[in-house]
């Protein structure tokens, strides 16, 4: 089976611009939840999406936002990036029914 | 966010040495995960605990689920230079609503 697969694995932005990252799931998970990881901060829970539904939320401003599709595949977007944006975000796929979460390879984002 | 109390922070051990760390919280779970985290990578699940009181081994790994449900301990035997890495705690809440420790930073000198 498949692990879970983030692309692009690295990206640089400037100030103001915005990014989408992309998330594909394990087969057969349909929850794919979304974190930010910094040094100082640790994992952020940004949200999770179940069956394309939005079913939990961080505390992230509205620039943050995502969907998933039919395919239980995911996107994330944030619109205006600011310099403290810099982060690994990483996705975890699971079966959405509290069990184990598997994470993909994370995606590094530099804002410059 | 981070609502699980990971202790230590760090640590700095020779190889061969054991090593023990554990996670506590105010609230209880069914579930607890261990993760490791290598530079640049995604954190990599090492043992799942599915019941209180329930002892699992993956390897050198040992890691208890706490009778009380509230604490969860995981501990690495004859430690080897690629262990380094930082341990995650994690555990599910209702709707899928994962909470995870602040990490345990771990450092093997040869």
């Amino acid at each position: 089976k498949a692990g879970v697969t983030q692309t692009p694995r690295y990206l640089i932005k400037t100030r103001g611009q915005q990014v989408t990252l992309s998330c594909s799931p394990i087969s057969g998970h349909r929850s794919v939840s979304w974190y930010q990881q910094t040094p100082g901060q640790g994992l952020q829970f940004l949200f999770e999406y179940f069956s394309e539904t939005q079913r939990n939320k961080g505390n992230f401003p509205g620039r943050f936002s995502g969907r998933q599709f039919s395919n239980s595949r995911s996107e994330m977007n944030v619109s205006t990036l600011e310099l403290g944006d810099s982060a690994l975000y990483l996705c975890a796929s699971s079966t959405g029914q509290g069990d184990e979460q598997y994470f993909g390879p994370g995606t590094r984002l530099t804002v410059t | 966010g981070q609502q699980l109390n990971q202790s230590p922070q760090s640590m700095f051990i020779q190889e061969g040495e054991d090593v023990s760390m554990n996670c506590t919280s105010s609230s209880i779970f069914n579930t607890w995960l261990w993760y490791k985290q290598e530079p640049g990578e995604g954190p990599v699940l090492l043992i799942a605990l599915y019941k209180a009181g329930e002892l699992t081994s993956n390897g050198r790994l040992t890691a208890q689920f706490g009778i009380t449900r509230k604490d969860s301990f995981l501990n690495i035997s004859a430690s080897i230079p690629s262990d380094v890495g930082i341990y995650f705690c994690a555990g599910p809440r209702r709707n899928n609503d994962m909470r995870f420790g602040a990490g345990t930073r771990l450092t093997v000198k040869p």
